[in-house]
Parts: C-alpha cells; structure tokens; sequence
C-alpha cells in the first residue's frame, strides 16, 4: 500500500550543529507535505509545509526540500538547540480521485532528534 | 492558528469500560479529525467529524467502537467504547485552517491507558 516513511528512526546531534531529518514517500500523486514536531506529553506541532509545485521553501531556521523525482522530502533545523529535541513527522495529503481531502494526512514513522549541549 | 483544548488530558481506564474524549475549538471549523497514536507509532486518522452528518471512518475503525459526536462547529466529542488494552493510545483531535485548508492543527492529546 501507499506509505510515508523516514531513513533514519533516530538522529543525534550536538548543540549549534545543523540536522537533517529525512522522508521517503511512496504516493507520487500527493501534493502537499507537512513536518511536524511533537514533544514528549504533547500534540503535533506544525512546523512548516510545502506545496508539490515547489521544491525548496524556508522557514525560521528550519528549510524543507522536496525532491518529486525521487519521491524524498527533507526537513533542515539550522543551529539546532536542546529545544529541537522532539520526534519529527513527515505527513503528506495524497490526492484522492475527484480531488483533494485536506486534513486526512498520511504519517510517516518519525524521527526521534535528541540534541546534546 | 486556532487553539484546540482536549479533556481529559489523559486517564487510566478498566477494560470494558467506556471513555469520552472531548476537543473544544475556539474558532467554529468546518471538519474536525479524530487520529490514534498508538505507543512509538505515528498517527492514523480514525475518522472525520462533520457538523451535522454522521462521521465518516477510516479502513479499521467502526462507529460502535469509535461513536463520534459533532453537535456544532466548535466540538466534538471521540467515545472509545469496550474498552481492552488494545485501546491503550494517545487519541488527538485536529482541525485544519489554512487558505484551502490545508493545514491541520492538532490538540494536546488524550493519553488513555487501559488495564
């Protein structure tokens, strides 16, 4: 079946470094993307989103690159601090036939970003 | 981005047993989503909840264990019913805002725990 997933289930990274989280998905048809952050005892967070018109769009310290060729979704923290340590997910809105149903999101597996001082 | 308030925050339940889970909305939104989060695992949407209509469910999720309530547009209400410790999730509730509403929001979650 269709599936979001992520390469890597854990990344740690020290203080001031920049980190990488990725996402694979398999939906070539899906035409929004969102990252989201959770931490522990809380809600996804969004984070910052990418239309699939567009391959490259940045946020605060944050940038998400989308790459439809190879069907992979990136998602850069600059300067990461403690307070990035969370679980990421990548989550994408695969187009239905007849059109699109925002809200009903398909989830990646996650990532856990344990940054050290 | 709308604020989403879930009650209660998180609850330890007998089997057999039944939960309501409620979301408050501040703002009055078209669709609300009810998704799982079962432990270490991501989130799987269990149904979409229209202001009056009957929820619409996902592959795997029935309204007998999963009723759902949408008595106006800024609550619904998520019953997890007979409960086993299957059921043992975090249990979130989401809005989406955006200018195709596109973006989805999500509350603090329900942490049910079921023994």
């Amino acid at each position: 079946g269709e599936s979001v997933g992520l390469h890597l289930p854990t990344l740690s990274v020290q203080e001031g470094d920049n980190s990488i989280i990725n996402c694979a998905y398999s939906n070539s048809a899906s035409d929004y993307f969102i990252w989201y952050k959770q931490e522990s005892g809380k809600g996804p967070q969004f984070i910052i989103d990418i239309r699939s018109n567009m391959d490259k769009r940045q946020g605060q310290r944050v940038t998400v690159l989308l790459n439809k060729t190879v069907k992979h979704l990136s998602l850069q923290i600059a300067a990461t601090q403690p307070g990035d340590s969370a679980v990421y997910f990548c989550a994408e809105n695969p187009r239905k036939t007849g059109g699109t149903s925002y809200g009903k999101l398909t989830f990646g597996q996650g990532t856990i970003l344990t940054v050290h001082p | 981005s709308a604020v989403i308030s879930q009650k209660p925050s998180r609850d330890i339940c007998q089997r057999g047993t039944s939960l309501t889970i409620q979301c408050q909305v501040d703002s009055q939104v078209t669709m609300m989503f009810w998704y799982r989060q079962q432990p270490g695992q991501s989130l799987t949407l269990i149904a979409t909840a229209n202001q009056g209509s009957e929820a619409t469910y996902e592959s795997g999720f029935v309204i007998d264990k999963f009723p759902i309530s949408r008595p106006n547009l800024t609550f619904s209400t998520l019953t997890v019913s007979n409960m086993s410790p299957e059921d043992s999730s975090i249990y979130l509730c989401s809005v989406n805002e955006g200018s195709a509403n596109e973006k989805l929001f999500f509350g603090s979650g329900t942490q049910l725990s079921v023994l």
